[in-house]
């Protein structure tokens, strides 16, 4: 089975330009999320999604930073402008869905340099 | 809230000598706990987690790690390590309660092995 795709890989970008990062989940996985990972730190969750629903998006900046989902699978996580300090890995990550706790399933990342 | 504190940013160590990597956290509900390991240029991948029952927990490659309530502590250890395990190591920390059971990491912690 396929595991979390991520594209692309790397991207390097001007300050001020846009940028978007693409993730497919492991299918049948109803939950999805978007991570910023700072070099030399852990994860930290940009936003959450329940099937199509942004059901978690408060450390999100929504200044420059937008997400959609729009047929509850694959997902594009946009940056318009970008800045210097974006500059980071983007890690999707992918889950069943349930009250209980469910393994979160990483991807490869995007690692993104603005220049 | 939770925090996580990995009290060492690297830890080199020769092949086949045993280690151990330290983690903290503090929270004022009852947590899960977790331990990734992250290979350079790739996400992350769960190595155990503790959620309930015994405190020793086992996980791949040879990885195990316990669950001290009293000293909030959650220490990965391995007895013999290989070069294949240099990677960044990172502790999380979830509440146990509350649906979303999304992970608050630590800074990790690089494990650098030695021939």
């Amino acid at each position: 089975e396929a595991g979390v795709v991520q594209s692309p890989r790397y991207k390097i970008i001007e300050k001020k330009q846009p940028v978007a990062f693409w993730c497919n989940p492991i299918s049948g996985h109803n939950t999805l999320y978007w991570y910023l990972q700072n070099l030399g730190q852990g994860p930290e969750l940009l936003i959450r999604y329940e099937n199509e629903e942004a059901v978690d998006d408060s450390q999100l900046p929504k200044d420059r930073f937008s997400a959609e989902r729009l047929k509850g699978v694959d997902s594009t996580l946009k940056i318009q402008p970008a800045e210097l300090g974006d500059s980071a890995v983007y890690l999707c990550a992918s889950s069943t869905q349930g009250a209980t706790y469910n393994e979160q399933f990483f991807g490869p990342g995007t690692r993104l340099t603005v220049l | 809230a939770q925090s996580v504190t990995q009290l060492d940013s690297q830890v080199p160590v020769f092949e086949e000598a045993p280690v151990e990597l330290r983690c903290n956290y503090s929270s004022s509900v009852s947590v899960y706990l977790f331990w990734y390991v992250q290979y350079p240029n790739q996400g992350l991948q769960l190595l155990l987690k503790y959620l309930s029952g015994s405190t020793l927990v086992k996980g791949i490659n040879g990885f195990e790690a316990e669950f001290n309530k009293s000293q909030t502590s959650f220490h990965l250890r391995k007895p013999s390590v290989h070069i294949s395990d240099t990677a960044e190591y990172f502790c999380a920390v979830t509440p146990a309660s509350g649906g979303s059971y999304i992970p608050t990491f630590g800074r990790g912690t690089s494990l650098i092995v030695h021939p």
